[in-house]
């Protein structure tokens, strides 16, 4: 019983590089999500997707582009890191709206030199 | 959705029961309460949710007033690890347009 993991947990890039983080669940949920937080700003929505190539822009998505051709799974890719991208990733997903029960990932820690 | 209020930081002591408040007066009739708590380093955890009545469940316990503008979560017995930033979110559960917003929450500090 995985439920939801991420990879890597912890990642360091240089300014340029593109880099990917990877979400997986188990549970076969419509919806997943990514968050990243940071110090004095909470949790903020990246993007989510509702279903498979179905996704959508949340409030911080500029500079991130996600994918999701298979159910479980949702990557996150910074096409050209920036040392404002330095922050900690989470992933998450919930059965059938963006408002259910939603159960989220141990975390990727990014640090962008 | 509607925004909460939570105090910024509360303490207790173990063993005993830690209520954590929270104001959300501008809740819509179709909006639910929901409490998430996130232990150092690690993703947020679902505790609780509730509409109008009082829930209950393994972890936790969560008083909705009867205007349900403010509600309780409630640790009956805390423990150590209960240590944690404590969110209340407001959503409309089952739509397209129910979104979590997690705001700084409550540092809950329990004490030997």
């Amino acid at each position: 019983d995985a439920g939801i993991t991420q990879s890597p947990r912890y990642k360091i890039t240089e300014t340029g590089r593109q880099v990917t983080l990877m979400c997986h669940q188990t549970w076969s949920h419509s919806y997943m999500f990514w968050y990243r937080q940071d110090l004095g700003h909470g949790l903020r929505l990246i993007y989510y997707s509702a279903a498979a190539d179905i996704t959508d822009k949340g409030e911080v998505s500029d500079g991130y582009v996600v994918s999701r051709s298979k159910t479980e799974n949702f990557p996150l890719t910074l096409e050209s890191a920036t040392r404002s991208q330095t922050s900690v990733y989470f992933c998450a997903s919930s059965e059938s709206s963006p408002g259910d029960t939603q159960y989220f990932g141990p975390g990727t820690r990014l640090t962008v030199l | 959705d509607a925004k909460t209020t939570q105090p910024t930081s509360m303490d207790c002591a173990e063993g005993r029961a830690a209520n954590l408040p929270c104001n959300h007066s501008t809740i819509s009739g179709n909006e639910y309460v929901y409490w998430y708590r996130q232990i150092h380093s690690q993703g947020p955890q679902y505790i609780i949710h509730g509409l109008k009545n009082n829930e209950t469940n393994e972890m936790a316990s969560l008083i909705i007033t009867e205007d349900r503008k403010s509600s309780t979560l409630i640790l009956p017995h805390a423990t150590l690890r209960d240590t944690a930033v404590y969110y209340c979110i407001v959503t409309r559960r089952g739509s397209t347009l129910g979104r979590l917003y997690f705001g700084r929450g409550t540092q809950l500090t329990v004490w030997p």
